[in-house]
């Protein structure tokens, strides 16, 4: 999981604030994931991209944005219409269906 | 929608006692993978299984996959304060990509 990482660490979002997360990889991994983890529960998928310029939603897609333009990259945005964005968000890479390798995440809070 | 089931939540033990989780899926998988996270970490990966009954062991921990491909099971003998964590297992319902289940936090006493 070395080979991920994910900026900022911290981030603090204004009411009605679009934000950008950031996820890259240098493992040559096809696949990439985002999900979002709220305070002692398990990872949900907000969207997932199994090639390049193709991604899927997952199961929480709503307020949120992505973009896969390059193999290493596969950022998140998160949008105003997010009502509750606050949580840690997780972005993971792998062959496709096959183990996934975390970067160590992002912490989104509201202002 | 896809679910997969873990439990229990939250289990806390003294050292050297022994702990499993239990994760059950409504949907045929594919494989089952486990991860653990520490508290303030990320998500790392243990192990995939993908044959109906196998069992695999890592030193402590022994995984189970049950014969239908709903069901699979963690064991840890002998607990010991490294184990300290949540212990997620994730499986491949056929969309490519991991559902994850709601974890199981263990708690160590030294």
């Amino acid at each position: 999981d070395g080979g991920i990482t994910q900026s900022p660490k911290y981030l603090f979002r204004k009411e009605g604030q679009n934000v950008t997360l950031s996820c890259e990889q240098n493992l040559n991994h096809d696949a990439m994931y985002w999900y979002r983890q709220d305070p002692g529960q398990g990872l949900r998928l907000i969207y997932y991209s199994q090639i390049v310029n193709d991604f899927q939603k997952g199961d929480i897609a709503e307020g949120y944005s992505v973009s896969r333009e390059k193999k290493e990259s596969f950022p998140l945005t998160v949008t105003s219409a997010q009502k509750n964005p606050t949580a840690f968000y997780l972005c993971a890479s792998g062959p496709t269906g096959e183990t996934q390798y975390f970067g160590p995440g992002t912490r989104l809070l509201v202002l | 929608g896809q679910q997969v089931m873990q439990i229990p939540q939250y289990q806390h033990v003294q050292e050297g006692e022994d702990f499993t989780t239990y994760c059950n899926s409504s949907t045929t998988l594919s494989n089952i993978q486990w991860y653990k996270q520490r508290p303030g970490g990320h998500p790392v990966f243990l192990i995939q299984l993908v044959k109906s009954g196998e069992v695999k062991k890592q030193k402590r921990l022994t995984f189970q996959f049950g014969e239908a491909k709903k069901n699979s099971s963690l064991h840890i003998t002998a607990t010991q304060t490294t184990d300290v964590g949540t212990y997620f297992c994730a499986g491949d319902t056929g969309r490519r990509a991991l559902t994850f289940g709601s974890g199981t936090r263990l708690q160590v006493q030294p």
